[in-house]
């Protein structure tokens, strides 16, 4: 049961360079979630998608973008990374039928930025 | 806008002793969903409990229980009997309900730590 999958799991890069990153899920999740957790703030949502072909922004949406080409796979791009970027990322997906469903997250993926 | 409050930024008890994890919430939806998610020290995010806000019954699980008291906002976890095992980060989240798209709010978290 691979559930909701990330990768990479770390990454380290330098300030300006490009990355995308991966998540994937097998379980036909209609919705899909970035989040970023920083220390002492908790998770914060960066995009999110209600279905294949549809983004839309979260709370802190600035330095990223966004693609769900297909219905698994939701991908997050930092075009030019800063060092503010610097965090842990997690995808999450959930079912669309009723909205109180939980969300099921990936492992994360850590992400430096020098 | 919404917003979750966990005052308590770390908790630290010896085993077996019961603890609460406190989660104070605001929002101006009518119907909502509060959440409760445990992140071990390997990092992921495990979904714990969710709750309705027209239910305000109780939940025990097992060890866990939850108190979800809309009068004061807030949605409180107690561990009965804690183990070393229950040593981990716990979020408190919260997302409207009416929209459907569950954009979740998470509070700080909570550390906890039981010692043996």
């Amino acid at each position: 049961n691979a559930g909701v999958t990330q990768t990479p799991k770390f990454r380290v890069l330098k300030t300006g360079q490009s990355m995308t990153l991966l998540c994937a899920q097998d379980m036909n999740h209609e919705y899909m979630y970035w989040y970023r957790q920083d220390p002492g703030m908790g998770l914060r949502l960066i995009h999110y998608s209600v279905g294949e072909g549809t983004t839309a922004k979260g709370e802190v949406p600035d330095g990223y973008n966004v693609s769900r080409l297909k219905k698994q796979n939701f991908l997050l791009g930092l075009e030019s990374a800063a060092p503010s970027q610097t965090s842990v990322y997690f995808c999450a997906s959930r079912m669309g039928v009723v909205s109180n469903q939980p969300q099921h997250f990936g492992d994360g993926t850590r992400l430096s930025i020098l | 806008a919404q917003k979750v409050t966990q005052a308590q930024t770390e908790i630290s008890v010896v085993e077996k002793e019961d603890v609460t994890l406190d989660c104070v919430y605001e929002t101006r939806d009518t119907t909502y969903y509060l959440f409760w998610y445990k992140q071990p020290p390997s990092g992921e995010l495990v979904f714990l409990i969710r709750r309705n806000s027209f239910d305000e019954q109780n939940e025990i699980s097992g060890r866990y229980s939850w108190n979800f008291q809309k009068s004061t906002s807030s949605f409180n976890f107690t561990i009965t009997a804690s183990q070393v095992v229950d040593s981990a980060v716990y979020f408190c989240a919260l997302s409207e309900a009416q929209q459907g798209a569950q954009k979740l709010v998470f509070g700080q978290g909570t550390r906890l730590t039981i010692n043996p």
